[in-house]
């Protein structure tokens, strides 16, 4: 099973600053990571796939880089509704996995 | 309008069953892998199971293998899990998601969920 482990668990920031998520994997998993967003109370909602390409609808303050075992999400300047938690998730082997998530709080 | 919106989800017994269901509406069922993923009480995402549009391939987690079955009905739009043998930690709300392939097989529709809870 692919381990995927989010840095920080917690990113403390205030609106208008840049937020940038780790997301780690325990073996590659090529280009086939994908990063979701959710609300508390709400599903999630997916942003990017295949680690850089913006899902429709998406700002374009939001995008992923990354390819083998390291990837990154960037929101270049936080938004009110951005605050939220953000989970990674792979598709390179089975079980599909998902990371712990990191929490974006407003400072 | 392009929805999934799940149901079934009740208090049950520990060692009871229980079946869910997702109705798909406003796409086209049978041309998307589904998937169903479970949140804990306060916990991350996990990945439950998976089942190819047609039916005819199904994954599973290792959590949850033997003891629960995905299935689907495309000629209802309908999407099931068979829940058996039910432990507390299999307590979560549970969502269903599509499988876009257009996304890289990641999943851009999500129901709102349904809260299962396994407690005597």
């Amino acid at each position: 099973e692919i381990v995927l482990t989010q840095s920080p668990a917690t990113l403390s920031l205030s609106p208008g600053e840049r937020a940038t998520l780790s997301c780690r994997a325990s073996q590659s998993v090529s280009s086939y990571l994908a990063w979701y967003q959710q609300i508390p109370g709400q599903a999630p909602r997916l942003l990017i796939y295949d680690a850089s390409n913006r899902a429709t609808g998406i700002p374009a303050r939001f995008s992923g880089s990354g390819s083998g075992t390291d990837f990154t999400l960037t929101i270049s300047s936080l938004e009110p509704e951005d605050f939220a938690v953000y989970y990674c998730q792979q598709r390179g082997n089975w079980p599909l996995t998902f990371g712990g998530g990191t929490k974006v709080e407003i400072k | 309008e392009v929805q999934l919106l799940e149901s079934g989800g009740v208090l049950v017994q520990p060692g009871g069953s229980l079946r869910l269901s997702c109705a798909a509406t406003g796409f086209t069922f049978s041309n998307y892998d589904m998937s169903w993923v479970r949140q804990a009480p306060g916990k991350g995402l996990e990945w439950v199971s998976t089942i190819r549009g047609n039916g005819d391939t199904t994954y599973y987690a290792d959590s949850v293998k033997g003891r629960f079955t995905i299935s689907r009905d495309n000629s209802k739009n309908t999407l099931f899990l068979e829940m058996n043998s039910l432990r507390a930690e299999d307590t979560a709300v549970y969502y269903c998601a599509t499988r876009n392939w257009n996304y890289g097989g990641a999943s851009d529709i999500w129901g709102q969920g349904t809260m299962v809870t396994v407690s005597s």
